[in-house]
């Protein structure tokens, strides 16, 4: 079975700075890894999903994530964040090839802006 | 446009009573999903189907009952054996042939039992 820590619960970061927001799972397969958004009392949006290929994967709105198979790791990064980032974050992963049923979502990451 | 209806967007209930939470997506995807999120714990998984006629039990799925008559309709039924029912419930849907194609959620049901 897979499993995902998010190692921070909250992240507060300041107005043009740039932020980190860390994942480690874990798995004894190979796995595709995602990273969602979650604005407030709305659903989840997509905002990158490595599934093969290159380990460095580009978003929307400026985010990239980095996958690291030695350090079963996939933290999400900006270089310069905005007021509108402010959100939860959530990092999800699933055995390759497999459907939707067998993602498991980490428990989240709220960031927040400061200006 | 095309997405996924969640309705309605806050729902209070007694305890004891059986509440339908309402999906419909028109984006013509095949599999449909219903989530739970309770504070700190992530998502977890109630029901899916990969196909109309057809459900299966995800993680949490004792309380819960669904069905799924149309391929654009996925309602969930909260009953009144589920010990914990407040919580934030939110619908999503996906293309059959898995994760290549990104889960499409809704904006969310959030249910207060009392």
């Amino acid at each position: 079975a897979q499993s995902v820590t998010q190692l921070d619960s909250q992240v507060p970061v300041f107005e043009e700075a740039p932020v980190e927001l860390r994942c480690n799972y874990s798995s004894s397969v190979s796995v595709y890894l995602f990273w969602y958004v979650q604005y407030p009392n709305q659903g989840l949006q997509l905002l990158l999903k490595y599934l093969s290929g290159s380990t460095l994967v580009k978003g929307i709105n400026g985010f990239e994530a980095e996958f690291n198979k030695s350090q079963t790791s996939f933290h999400l990064r900006k270089p310069s964040v905005h007021i509108s980032d402010t959100a939860e974050y959530f990092c999800a992963v699933s055995p390759s090839g497999q459907g939707a049923q067998k993602l498991v979502f980490g428990q989240g990451t709220r960031l927040t802006i400061n200006p | 446009d095309g997405g996924i209806t969640q309705s309605p967007k806050y729902l209070f209930r007694k305890e004891g009573q059986n509440v339908t939470l309402s999906c419909e997506q028109n984006l013509n995807h095949d599999a449909m999903y219903w989530y739970r999120q309770d504070p700190g714990q992530g998502l977890r998984l109630i029901y899916y189907s990969q196909i109309v006629n057809d459900f299966q039990k995800g993680d949490i799925a004792e309380g819960y009952s669904v069905s799924r008559e149309k391929k654009e309709s996925f309602p969930l039924t909260v009953t009144s054996a589920q010990k914990n029912p407040t919580a934030f419930y939110l619908c999503a849907s996906s293309h059959r042939q898995g994760l290549s194609s990104p889960l499409h959620f809704g904006n969310g049901t959030r249910l207060t039992v009392t």
